[in-house]
């Protein structure tokens, strides 16, 4: 079964840290790896689109990993700041043009602390 | 240039009735889809809609049906309403074989 899981499932840090976002998939065939921003109430933000072929992907202080033989990446965010709060979702699409082959992840709820 | 618009942001409804959903995509999009956002879930694939045709569907009963405009906008139906289907519904919309969506507000439904 095709399956996108993300750890922590929550996460509380100090302004200024950084912090590592996981996600884990047994989507196969494997086409891309997305990550999302989506504030709460509101719609997600893409943040990084990776294909098996790369292994890093930069946004300003958002930077993705992925390994494709393991079948994970990371979101690592630098020098977090307060706007970073939100939830962060990592989505998987598998091989087909139709958006119906994107399996999301639940989410990390990120919550940065003055 | 707007991005992906959603009517209404917020609505409440009893059991048993209908409900309309609106999305205007971004300019030059020609590909929509509907997601259900159950809270504390990450979005679940509902349609998919590409020059006025449905191109994809999810797991999800007859009750919810969608359909397209001649100007790519769309609307998204929910018949015979449950409480289940309280949700954060999102319209997201793309170029035509483009990897990136782009996602709307979405319309909170709470239903009664």
């Amino acid at each position: 079964k095709n399956q996108v899981e993300q750890s922590p499932q929550s996460l509380i840090i100090l302004e200024g840290k950084n912090c590592t976002l996981q996600c884990n998939y047994t989507v196969s065939p494997f086409s891309n790896l997305r990550w999302y921003k989506q504030d709460t109430g509101r719609g997600p933000v893409s943040l990084t689109i990776m294909t098996f072929s790369e292994n890093t992907k930069s946004n300003g202080r958002y930077t993705a990993t992925l390994d494709a033989d393991t079948k994970q990446s990371s979101l690592h965010i630098t020098a977090s700041q307060l706007s970073d709060s939100a939830s962060y979702i990592c989505v998987v699409s598998g091989v087909g043009g139709s958006q119906g082959n994107l399996i999301f992840g639940k989410g990390t709820k990120l919550s940065v602390k003055p | 240039d707007a991005g992906v618009t959603q009517s209404p942001t917020h609505l409440i409804k009893t059991r048993g009735q209908h409900v309309t959903l609106r999305c205007s995509p971004i300019s030059g999009h020609k590909s929509v889809s509907w997601y259900q956002q159950v809270l504390g879930q990450g979005p679940q694939f509902i349609f998919q809609y590409y020059e006025k045709e449905e191109r994809g569907r999810g797991n999800f009963p007859d009750r919810f049906s969608a359909r397209q405009f001649p100007n790519y906008s769309s609307e998204l139906n929910v018949n015979a309403l449950l409480l289940g289907d309280s949700a954060l519904y999102l319209c997201a919309s793309s170029l035509p074989g483009a990897d990136t969506q782009y996602f709307g507000p979405g319309t909170r439904l709470t239903v009664l």
